[in-house]
């Protein structure tokens, strides 16, 4: 079955510590996003990537990382200058480039804990 | 900039009642708009869509129906079970700009 796979689905780090988190896709989708979500503040976009080896700033971009080096995969590192990592991640593709009228895919997320 | 508003939750109906959640937007253009439905410790799921006005997008009983005269895209279902309990989320998507999306909605719904 197609999907998109984001591993693991926790993750503990100590303060100061770079973590990677890892979303891969068999749908051969375009578009790839990472997306923050917190209580009650609804989902907030980190990075999008439309095609290989191009990724765009989304509104939180600070602190994070990525890479698009091939089409079904785009890791998200979260490093020590994010002031606040703890929050549950969600990974999602689309196809056409990310088209209006085409739908996000989601993974189930991955919970980061930052002590 | 394009943004999404609805309802705050939490929500709690009991089985079989009405449900409607508000969705409201503002966007420059001719979005396309969703409602997403999130389970307990998943990632979020298509629930329907409408691409242009007028357009009603259903699915599992759930419909809403793309008003741009009252930039509207409400969310209803007309006899809610205990396994709708979920939060809901409209977003809108512009041009190939990433979906924006709404705070959510938590539905609770008692037996």
């Amino acid at each position: 079955d197609g999907g998109i796979t984001q591993s693991p689905k926790y993750l503990f780090r100590k303060e100061g510590q770079n973590v990677t988190l890892s979303c891969e896709q068999n749908l051969n989708h375009d578009a790839m996003y990472w997306y923050r979500q917190d209580p009650g503040q609804g989902l907030r976009l980190i990075y999008y990537s439309q095609i290989v080896n191009d990724f765009q700033k989304g509104d939180i971009a600070e602190g994070y990382s990525v890479s698009r080096e091939k089409k079904e995969s785009f890791p998200l590192t979260v490093t020590s200058a994010q002031k606040n990592p703890t929050a549950f991640y969600l990974c999602a593709s689309s196809s056409d480039r990310g088209a209006s009228y085409s739908p996000l895919h989601f993974g189930n997320g991955t919970r980061l804990t930052v002590t | 900039g394009d943004s999404v508003t609805q309802m705050e939750g939490p929500v709690t109906l009991s089985e079989e009642a009405f449900l409607t959640i508000n969705c409201t937007y503002t966007a420059t253009g001719y979005p396309s708009l969703f409602w997403y439905v999130q389970y307990p410790g998943e990632g979020l799921q298509l629930l329907l869509k409408a691409t242009k006005a007028d357009d009603k997008g259903s699915n599992k009983g759930f419909e809403a129906t793309y008003r741009k005269e009252t930039t509207s895209f409400h969310l209803e279902k007309g006899s809610v079970q205990v396994s709708d309990s979920a939060v809901y989320f409209c977003a809108l998507s512009e041009g190939n700009t990433p979906l924006v999306f709404g705070k959510g909605t938590r539905l609770s719904v008692i037996a």
